[in-house]
């Protein structure tokens, strides 16, 4: 039973365009949510995190966007660089119970094209 | 600040044997956690310590997987015996607590079952 869902594998974006990430997740439970970007053969690396009392968080060129109701979630990169070629992963976890454990999607790939 | 150290970097063993990994974390993190991450898959954790105490081992195979925290600092993960399904990157991470803080990774050991 996958908790939080990243349904797109692999995203293609132009240096400069915006790059949009998304994420779903089912455990209403979940109320801190959080990115991280990996490169190959290196370990996660925290981007930018959201607590369910806020709909938005932005630091620097990333904006997380958190939309309760529809338990989705969304990164937004602008402008786009090629450094921010990577793996980016979602995760998710709650105040109780096994929603405690921090869940990981599976991620998805961004590539910024040149 | 140095960052969350893992030893080794790769290891190969044949199925059955056994194996070891190595963990220090960030200096003054009382939590720390042990992930195992399949390709294509997010992380997985597998073990969480605060201090030298498990607050969370749901998910540890815990007929052939232990880890231990013994002086609350550095930590060791061992499997043994090995199976074939165990390839996998072994992550760890560490927290200042157990409140919503960002996870800050070590970049892993990869280990390959023959």
């Amino acid at each position: 039973d996958q908790q939080v869902k990243q349904n797109s594998p692999s995203l293609s974006v132009q240096e400069g365009r915006i790059s949009i990430l998304n994420c779903d997740y089912t455990n209403s439970m979940f109320d801190y949510f959080l990115w991280y970007k990996k490169y190959p053969a290196e370990g996660p690396t925290f981007l930018i995190s959201i607590s369910s009392i806020k709909d938005k968080n932005e630091d620097g060129r990333f904006t997380v966007f958190l939309n309760k109701s529809a338990k989705h979630l969304s990164l937004h990169i602008v402008p786009s660089q090629p450094g921010d070629s990577a793996v980016y992963f979602c995760a998710a976890r709650g105040n109780s119970g096994s929603a405690r454990q921090l869940t990981f999607g599976s991620g998805t790939q961004l590539t910024v094209l040149p | 600040e140095a960052g969350v150290a893992q030893s080794p970097r790769y290891k190969i063993i044949e199925k059955r044997q056994s194996v070891a990994f190595w963990c220090n974390p960030i200096s003054g993190h009382a939590t720390l956690y042990w992930y195992q991450q399949i390709l294509g898959q997010g992380p997985k954790l597998l073990i969480q310590f605060q201090n030298n105490g498990v607050v969370d081992d749901s998910q540890l195979p815990k007929d052939r997987f232990s880890a231990e925290r013994l002086k609350g600092v550095d930590s060791t993960l061992k499997i043994q015996p090995a199976k074939l399904e165990d390839s996998a990157v072994y992550l760890c991470a560490s927290s200042p607590g157990l409140g919503n803080q960002p996870q800050h990774f070590g970049d892993g050991t990869r280990l390959s079952i023959l």
